[in-house]
């Protein structure tokens, strides 16, 4: 089973800055990573697959990068409905699929 | 649009079984895998079960497998997930998630709102 780690587990950004949230894989995923965004009550969201690509209806301002067993999701110009929390997920080496902790992005 | 909707959650004591279903709409079932996803209270996300496009193959996390059954009606357009022997660590959001991808590598595309089941005495 591959172990998936995010951080920060909380981060906190004021609107309009720009959030940096991290993936650690523990063996390399090649760029089979996929970005969620998760909001209590809703139905979680695929933002980023590919570790890079855009999901259909995705704003611009979600970018995502990385390979091997190092990602990185950036949110530039926070918008009040980005905060959320935030999974990523490998599905190179399956099963099982696994799922980072999740980090938790809360206005400062 | 794709609309996945969860039904069946509910309270269940341990050692009983419980039966969920996924409406699947927008798009053509019966060619795609779809998985099941569950969040217990406080917790990440975990994934339980995948069920290919065609029902041919299954997959199940250890810590579902021999108690849970994932199954799918395509006539129907409904995803099944049969529960049994639940545990009080089995209670959480039970969420459907349509498969997409290519060579084997799936990820969710679209997902459900999700159905609660609390396994309690």
């Amino acid at each position: 089973e591959i172990v998936m780690t995010q951080s920060p587990a909380t981060l906190s950004v004021s609107p309009g800055e720009r959030a940096t949230l991290s993936c650690r894989a523990g063996q390399s995923v090649s760029i089979n990573l996929a970005w969620y965004q998760y909001k209590p009550g809703q139905a979680p969201r695929l933002l980023i697959y590919g570790a890079s690509t855009r999901a259909t209806g995705i704003p611009a301002r979600f970018s995502g990068s990385g390979s091997g067993t190092e990602f990185t999701l950036t949110i530039s110009g926070l918008q009040s409905e980005d905060f959320a929390i935030y999974y990523c997920q490998q599905y190179s080496n399956w099963p099982p699929y696994t799922f980072g902790q999740g980090t938790k992005l809360e206005i400062k | 649009q794709v609309q996945l909707v969860e039904s069946g959650g509910g309270v269940v004591q341990p050692g009983g079984s419980l039966r969920l279903s996924c409406a699947a709409s927008g798009f053509t079932f019966s060619s795609y895998g779809m998985h099941w996803v569950r969040q217990a209270p406080g917790k990440g996300l975990e994934w339980v079960a995948f069920i290919r496009y065609d029902g041919s193959n299954k997959y199940y996390a250890d810590s579902v497998k021999g108690r849970f059954t994932i199954s799918r009606d395509n006539s129907k357009n409904t995803l099944y997930l049969q529960m049994n022997s639940l545990r009080a660590e089995d209670t959480a959001v039970y969420y459907c998630a349509k498969g997409k991808g290519a060579a084997g590598l799936y990820y969710f595309d679209y997902w459900g709102q999700g159905t609660l089941v609390t396994v309690s005495s």
